[in-house]
């Protein structure tokens, strides 16, 4: 089955600054990759997705790109508020197959 | 409601007690799924639900766990005989279903504390 992994486990970095976390899935049959953003208490809320006939993606301070051959994906924040202060997970999904494999996520803390 | 709604939101139960919870999905989703989130892990992937297909148990831990969907839309996650291991957020999701790609929506949780 599919393998996700999500480095690094936790990111610091000050606000106004830039934080990258990045994905490497195992099946190259997989064809989706939504990241969601996890507050205290709450559940997973998805905040931007790629499929994999595009290579990148991007929704105002907030970038997605995907590397097939590599098999690799990424999320990227910039200009970064204390709000964005939460746990982000990786996903993937396969085509036929809407079940998602979950990295193991990422705890991002901007530093005011 | 406008989104996946889970019962009861806190559950604590002592060890051996049989827990039901419950999630309704959003309207007109015809796909549904159970994750469980152990303290500061990721999800783990439980069940999938999908129209009238047979379900995707491949998840269950172990035939103490097990899920029903009624009707197409309401379903509930029976966890029997619990033990402390079992202590997690079990999240339910929906989906518009049928591919690949349709936004799956997560609701809040159910938190269940097995003492």
């Amino acid at each position: 089955g599919e393998n996700v992994e999500q480095h690094p486990s936790t990111l610091s970095v000050q606000e106004g600054d830039s934080a990258v976390i990045k994905c490497t899935y195992s099946d190259s049959a997989s064809n989706y990759f939504p990241w969601y953003k996890q507050e205290l208490g709450k559940g997973p809320q998805l905040i931007i997705d790629i499929r994999s006939n595009v290579g990148e993606k991007k929704d105002q301070r907030i970038a997605v790109t995907l590397n097939k051959t590599a098999k690799h994906f990424s999320l990227h924040i910039t200009e970064t508020q204390p709000e964005d202060s939460a746990v982000y997970f990786c996903a993937a999904s396969m085509r036929g197959n809407e079940k998602l494999t979950f990295g193991t996520g990422t705890r991002l803390t901007i530093i005011p | 409601g406008a989104g996946v709604s889970q019962s009861p939101s806190n559950k604590v139960t002592e060890k051996g007690k049989d827990v039901e919870l419950r999630c309704d999905p959003i309207s007109g989703h015809t796909a549904l799924y159970w994750y469980r989130q152990s303290l500061g892990q990721g999800l783990e992937f439980l069940i999938y639900f999908q129209g009238n297909s047979a379900p995707d148990k491949s998840g269950l831990p172990s035939d103490r766990f097990s899920a029903e969907r009624t009707g197409g839309s309401v379903s509930t996650l029976t966890i029997q005989r619990t033990q402390q291991e079992d202590s997690a957020v079990y999240l339910c999701a929906s989906s518009l279903g049928g591919a690949s790609g349709n936004t799956i929506y997560f609701g809040e949780g159910s938190w269940l504390t097995v003492v």
